[in-house]
């Protein structure tokens, strides 16, 4: 089972600032990582799959990066909607089964 | 537009049963594997069961296995997850997805639309 461990657990930052949040897999998955961005009472969004293609309707500011074990979500400049919890998540080639990281809670400094 | 309308949440007594269902709409449903992914209160996501396009290939994740089933019914476009000897640690928030491609072989590797969610709480 591979299991998905993100960094930090939350992440203080102010509007107009960088964001980076890290997700390590405990096994190469090449480039099969994904990630979610979540508000609270909301279901999650995709924004990030096969580790660098933004989903329809992402902003640019959002991109991805990395493969095997490493992967990084990076917002280029913090507007004040992308204060939520992100998941990265992948997908074990067979048996299918699905794993997410355990969140990033970017919160407002 | 793509939609996934949730239904048949609740209260259920441990050990008792509850089927909650997902109805698809704007999509060819039956080109999409469908998942189902829980959310406990306050805690991150966990994958349940997968279901392929065709309802012939059920995954589970090992929490559940041998106690829920998903399926689905094409032609009402329709998901279901029938949970079968439901304890408290089954107190979650329940979303079913989609599969972002169809044309990724049985299942895709990420979810691209998911429902609003439905409460199922555990408790006697």
């Amino acid at each position: 089972e591979i299991v998905l461990t993100q960094s930090p657990a939350t992440l203080s930052l102010s509007p107009g600032e960088r964001a980076t949040v890290s997700c390590r897999a405990s096994q190469s998955v090449t480039n099969y990582l994904a990630w979610y961005q979540q508000k609270p009472g909301q279901a999650p969004r995709l924004l990030i799959y096969d580790a660098s293609n933004r989903a329809t309707g992402v902003p640019a500011r959002f991109s991805g990066s990395g493969s095997g074990t490493d992967f990084t979500l990076t917002i280029s400049s913090l507007e004040p909607e992308d204060f939520a919890v992100y998941y990265c998540q992948q997908r074990s080639n067979w048996p299918p089964k699905y794993s997410f990281g355990q969140g990033t809670k970017l919160e407002i400094k | 537009q793509v939609q996934l309308v949730q239904s048949g949440g609740g209260v259920v007594q441990p050990g008792r049963s509850l089927r909650v269902s997902c109805g698809a709409s704007g999509f060819t449903f039956s080109s999409y594997g469908m998942h189902w992914v829980r959310q406990a209160p306050g805690k991150g996501l966990e994958w349940v069961a997968s279901i392929s396009y065709d309802g012939s290939d059920k995954y589970y994740g090992d929490s559940v296995k041998g106690r829920f089933t998903i399926s689905r019914d094409n032609s009402k476009n329709t998901l279901y997850l029938q949970m079968n000897s439901l304890r408290a640690e089954d107190t979650a928030v329940y979303y079913c997805a989609k599969d972002r491609s169809s044309a990724a072989g049985i299942f895709d590797y990420y979810m691209d639309v998911w429902g609003k969610g439905t409460t199922v709480t555990v408790s006697s």
